[in-house]
């Protein structure tokens, strides 16, 4: 079985500040990790994706996240947050090995203030 | 929300009625799903479809059917089994239904029951 957990339901963040948004990981193998973004009554937007290689990865609109195999994270970071930024953010994985749904995690909203 | 169009955007249901939400993706992509979301749940997969005729239950497929005629198109049909429908829809592609594609989601349709 695989899944993730966003601790955290929603964060707040004053504009111009560095951001984060957690994310931890279960599975048994590698995994796979995703993070998507969702504006209101939108659908999700994929922001990055680690598969292999260097733990940091760089994604769409500034945002990179890290890989940390040790404390099963995959954290989403931004050094300077925008009021833009305010959405609600999911995490999610797959495994390797043919088709692999992805699960996804409850979502976070950030909230910047400006 | 790319090349993935989804009608209606708002959907009222009766109870004891059938209702189809119709999905269409211009992006030549082979998979296709169908996600439900509801607050403070995340996305729960109801069905996916890796090639043409061709569709597999997701996690929470009861109530709901699918059909995969042609490579653009994935409609579901929210039946008058399934006993709570209200909730956002969003249906997604990805260019293969590997484990490491990106998936790319429509901007979705809120069904309500009245």
């Amino acid at each position: 079985a695989q899944s993730v957990a966003q601790p955290e339901d929603q964060v707040n963040v004053a504009e111009g500040n560095p951001l984060t948004v957690k994310c931890t990981y279960s599975v048994s193998g590698n995994p796979y990790l995703f993070w998507y973004v969702q504006y209101p009554n939108r659908g999700l937007q994929f922001l990055l994706k680690y598969i292999t290689g260097d733990n940091l990865v760089k994604g769409s609109y500034g945002f990179e996240a890290e890989f940390n195999k040790s404390q099963t994270s995959f954290h989403l970071k931004k050094p300077s947050a925008l009021v833009s930024d305010s959405a609600l953010y999911f995490c999610a994985v797959s495994l390797p090995g043919g088709y692999q749904k992805v699960t996804f995690g409850t979502g976070t909203k950030l909230q910047v203030i400006p | 929300d790319g090349g993935i169009t989804q009608s209606p955007k708002y959907l009222f249901r009766k109870e004891g009625q059938n209702v189809t939400l119709s999905c269409e993706q211009n992006l030549n992509h082979d998979a296709m799903y169908w996600y439900r979301q509801d607050p403070g749940q995340g996305l729960r997969l109801i069905y996916y479809s890796q090639i043409v005729n061709d569709f597999q239950k997701g996690d929470i497929a009861e109530g709901y059917s699918v059909s995969r005629e042609k490579k653009e198109s994935f409609p579901l049909t929210v039946t008058s089994a399934q006993k709570n429908p209200t909730a956002f829809y969003l249906c997604a592609s990805s260019i293969d239904p590997g484990p490491t594609d990106t998936q790319y989601f429509g901007p979705g349709t809120r069904l309500t029951v009245l």
